[in-house]
């Protein structure tokens, strides 16, 4: 039973086009993140939602937009995908404000892929 | 804002060998959270240990263990009796404790290889 599941695990587009990510956490978690990884592995948070409020955005372009239908639901469109936007994206979740141990928990990760 | 760094881009140990990896990070927070996270080939990010700022005993986790020094912002891990399967990339990662800014900041990622 995955804790953090994504979908699709891969994506391959055209540049200019649209897609969407979704991540899914059956943990109970309050907070629910975004991250990329690019070519030479680092980590980057785009966003974070604690109970379906965005808490975090880290100066991601505007053509990204999270939406979390509820706690347990992230997802992440990407409109006018660029060259630059290939990468790995990483959907976490985490207890909320000072409970639990404070780690995040990951999900598999998607790998989008802009030709 | 928090930075980690890891300033070892790749090691190498021999197996059944120990290997230490550095990690240094620079806060202006008292209260926080250090991990480290492993990222085999398969690209899954798997927690190996974690640290609460305001215990001074040092985590252990099996084969796993850390050397964290709060004065001087220094979050080691060490290996011990290395196996094949430790190979992978390793990210130090800092979490602040304050509401809003909860988010993990990785450090850049030290390769591990293991040398049968």
């Amino acid at each position: 039973d995955t804790a953090v599941s994504q979908t699709p695990k891969y994506l391959v587009t055209q540049m200019g086009n649209d897609k969407s990510i979704k991540c899914e956490q059956n943990l109970g978690h309050d907070t629910m993140y975004w991250y990329k990884q690019d070519s030479k592995k680092f980590l980057k948070i785009m966003f974070s939602y604690n109970n379906k409020e965005l808490i975090i955005n880290e100066t991601v372009p505007n053509r990204f937009s999270p939406k979390s239908p509820d706690k347990a639901h992230l997802n992440l469109h990407i409109n006018s995908l660029e060259l630059g936007d290939s990468a790995v994206y990483f959907c976490a979740s985490s207890q909320g404000y000072r409970t639990g141990s404070g780690e995040l928990f990951f999900g598999e990760g998607s790998r989008l892929t802009v030709l | 804002a928090q930075t980690v760094t890891q300033s070892q881009p790749e090691m190498s140990v021999q197996e059944a060998e120990t290997v230490t990896l550095s990690c240094t990070y620079d806060t202006s927070e008292s209260d926080y959270y250090l991990f480290w996270y492993k990222q085999p080939p398969s690209r899954q990010m798997i927690l190996v240990i974690r640290q609460e700022a305001y215990k001074q005993q040092n985590a252990t986790e099996n084969r796993f263990s850390v050397n964290f020094q709060k004065a001087a912002k220094s979050f080691s891990l060490k290996i011990s009796d290395s196996q094949l399967g430790d190979a992978a990339m390793y990210f130090c990662a800092y979490r602040s404790a304050d509401f809003g800014n909860e988010k993990l900041t990785f450090g850049t990622g030290t390769r591990l290889t293991i040398i049968p």
